[in-house]
């Protein structure tokens, strides 16, 4: 499974968009790129997934650029309610194999007033 | 999406006893379950794989004879921790293997061993 480095926290005010960037340098042919929410307390919630350039759905927008090597997560106009830790992993969910997740160090996001 | 619930949400126990948490597949069946444990302020850790009707695969490091994963059926797997003490005390996550791309997890379920 691919490594992820991303950064360790992010702080951010309400209303503001918030890019977290996600360094995958070996990735491979097979492996999508997915990302997850954690509140404390809770267990991760899927916030989006992509192969390659850009996916959107109601809560976030995920870019991927051509290499591969790197995605980021775009929150737009984000309130209190987004401060969670947000984790970026890379494997081959399609086989599945995915499911079995490596997990990286996450970034911790702060929103505030 | 997937929905999977763990049970109990939270567990205070005395050391030396033993815990049981259940993760259930509420609205599919399961084939595969896994277990994390989430220390504080640290990312999860995948500590085993539970698979039905066979034996569980552990990730290097955590013991199976303490940390007794059963499957016994499609919906349901139970991570019991055996003869816990104080530094077993962790936030213990589930997820499902759906046949969908992404995971669902459970809840989690917080141990406290005092």
């Amino acid at each position: 499974l691919a490594k992820t480095t991303q950064p360790i926290s992010m702080d951010s005010y309400e209303g503001q968009e918030v890019n977290i960037t996600c360094s995958h340098n070996n990735i491979a042919t097979n492996d999508y790129i997915t990302w997850y929410q954690q509140f404390p307390s809770q267990g991760p919630r899927f916030i989006i997934q992509g192969y390659k350039t850009k996916v959107t759905n109601e809560v976030a927008s995920l870019f991927i650029p051509a290499d591969r090597k790197s995605s980021t997560l775009s929150l737009p106009r984000v309130s209190l309610s987004d401060t969670a830790v947000y984790y970026c992993l890379v494997g081959d969910t399609a086989n599945n194999a995915g499911n079995m997740l490596t997990f990286g160090g996450g970034t911790r996001l702060m929103v505030k007033p | 999406g997937a929905v999977v619930s763990q049970h109990p949400s939270w567990v205070i126990c005395k050391s030396g006893t033993s815990v049981k948490i259940e993760c259930r597949s509420l609205d599919f069946q399961a084939t595969t379950m896994f277990w994390y444990r989430q220390f504080p302020k640290q990312s999860l850790m995948l500590m085993a794989t539970s698979n039905e009707g066979s034996k569980a695969t552990y990730e290097q490091g955590v013991e199976k004879d303490k940390f007794l994963i059963n499957h016994a059926s499609l919906t349901l797997s139970t991570l019991t921790v055996t003869s816990a003490h104080p530094e077993d005390s962790s936030f213990y996550i589930c997820s499902a293997e759906t046949g969908a791309t992404e995971a669902f997890f459970g809840q989690g379920t917080r141990l406290t061993v005092v």
